[in-house]
């Protein structure tokens, strides 16, 4: 059973850019949490999302940030127009329930 | 709000040396608690848990006891090795708020041989 999977681990976008993160739950899983942690700092919570649902969006940025969950396939976050403060690594994790959250590599994205 | 207090870090200990990372809580009803342990480059895991009072989670030679009288669940491991230097998080949730994970900032830990 793969654990939780995200692409790219590493992406280098040019500022303006758009910067389109995956993340793969674990198999039977349909919970996903996406949350940011810049260097040397914790974890900020995004955005939760379930399937075809966004549930708690509080955590994300009005502008240029958006996130889905479809049915099929894995989980979006999606950057529009990318500055240098987006730089960051960018968590997901999964969950069913009142099982633990398992926790994705990270995606390292790099604005230049 | 709910919210999770970590002492600040960095902790810098030797080898061998007793190790606590104190955690307090904040929260309304019976959250479940959460250790996660980052090692460099690396996402989080899951290092222990507990989900009711009094009930002691440990792995890997960690143990925090889950104390509602004092809302608090350090982390405790009697010797410490070079290969535990991490960043540890404390976290909890609430079955009534979807099981959303309400993090402490994480205490970074340097172990000296």
């Amino acid at each position: 059973n793969a654990g939780v999977m995200q692409n790219p681990r590493h992406l280098v976008r040019r500022r303006g850019q758009e910067a389109r993160l995956r993340c793969s739950p674990m198999k039977g899983h349909s919970h996903v949490y996406w949350y940011r942690q810049l260097p040397e700092e914790g974890l900020k919570f995004m955005v939760y999302l379930q399937k075809e649902n966004i549930i708690d969006e509080s955590g994300m940025p009005k502008e240029r940030f958006s996130a889905e969950f479809p049915k099929e396939g894995p989980s979006i976050l999606r950057i529009q127009q990318v500055v240098r403060g987006d730089s960051a690594a960018y968590f997901c994790a999964s969950f069913q329930d009142n099982t633990e959250a398992f926790f994705g590599q990270g995606t390292r994205l790099t604005v230049v | 709000g709910d919210s999770v207090t970590q002492m600040e870090g960095p902790v810098t200990l030797s080898e061998e040396a007793f190790l606590t990372i104190n955690c307090t809580y904040t929260a309304t009803g019976y959250p479940s608690l959460f250790w996660y342990v980052q090692y460099p480059g690396e996402g989080l895991q899951l290092l222990l848990k507990a989900t009711k009072a009094d009930d002691k989670g440990s792995n890997k030679g960690f143990e925090a006891t889950y104390r509602k009288e004092t809302t608090s669940f350090h982390l405790e491991k009697g010797s410490v090795q070079v290969s535990d230097s991490a960043v540890y998080f404390c976290a909890l949730s609430r079955p009534d708020s979807n099981y959303q994970l309400i993090w402490g900032a994480g205490t970074k830990l340097i172990i000296k041989p």
